[in-house]
């Protein structure tokens, strides 16, 4: 089955870069996505990638797929306090509909 | 974008009572709903995907005769714990797919439930 697995903390200074990182093993996956949950709220997605991509910029995020390794990362660039919250990748694999697998979440603080 | 409500946002109910969750689709039709569960500080769980006009298709380990999902018409999907219990107090969250836009799926605000 699919497994994504996430780091679980990561603690920044404002006005530097984050780098949340995750890995899959399903090799089929199509499509790989970042979502943003703020505390006691749904999800929000943030960015997504389509897996014959290398990379996808879109203003302070950049994604980066590794699809030999299945390793893909979210690089948020001058994060700011608002940034704080738990970030989720998720995939589609081929063949499995509308379902998305989650990965266990990072959760981002950010100090000043 | 596309807006996907839920109705209540906290609910606290007695155990062995039921609770119904509202899932709508604010401003699109959702032939395809999803219903998630979330504990604390872990990842969302699929339930089940809600299909409107037919029968929803719940995953493996998910009682389907606990978690009553009833898809009526494309803009609400209702969950309904049966005989709730404090196990499954928990973070409920639907998701609605905008008809032809395969990629994204957009997310409610969630449901707090919890059974005393």
């Amino acid at each position: 089955g699919e497994d994504v697995e996430q780091s679980l903390f990561l603690s920044v200074r404002e006005g530097d870069s984050s780098v949340i990182n995750c890995t899959y093993t399903d090799s089929s996956s199509t499509y790989l996505y970042w979502y943003k949950q703020e505390p006691g709220a749904g999800l929000q997605l943030l960015t997504y990638i389509f897996s014959n991509m290398d990379m996808k910029q879109d203003q302070r995020l950049t994604v980066l797929l590794n699809k030999k390794d299945k390793h893909l990362s979210l690089r948020i660039a001058d994060t700011q306090t608002g940034d704080s919250a738990i970030y989720f990748c998720a995939e589609t694999p081929t063949g499995g509909g509308n379902k998305l697998t989650f990965g266990t979440g990072t959760q981002l603080k950010v100090e000043l | 974008g596309a807006v996907v409500s839920q109705h209540p946002s906290r609910v606290i109910c007695k155990s062995g009572t039921s609770v119904k969750i509202e899932c709508r689709s604010l401003d699109f039709q959702a032939t395809t709903m999803f219903w998630y569960r979330q504990f604390p500080k872990q990842s969302l769980m699929l339930m089940a995907t809600s299909n409107e006009g037919s029968k929803a298709t719940y995953e493996q380990g998910v009682e389907k005769d606990k978690f009553l999902i009833n898809h009526a018409s494309l803009t609400l999907s209702t969950l309904t714990v049966t005989s709730a219990h404090p196990e499954d107090s928990s973070f409920y969250i639907c998701s609605a797919r905008v008809p032809g836009q395969v990629r994204e799926q957009y997310f409610g605000p969630g449901t707090r439930l919890t059974v005393t």
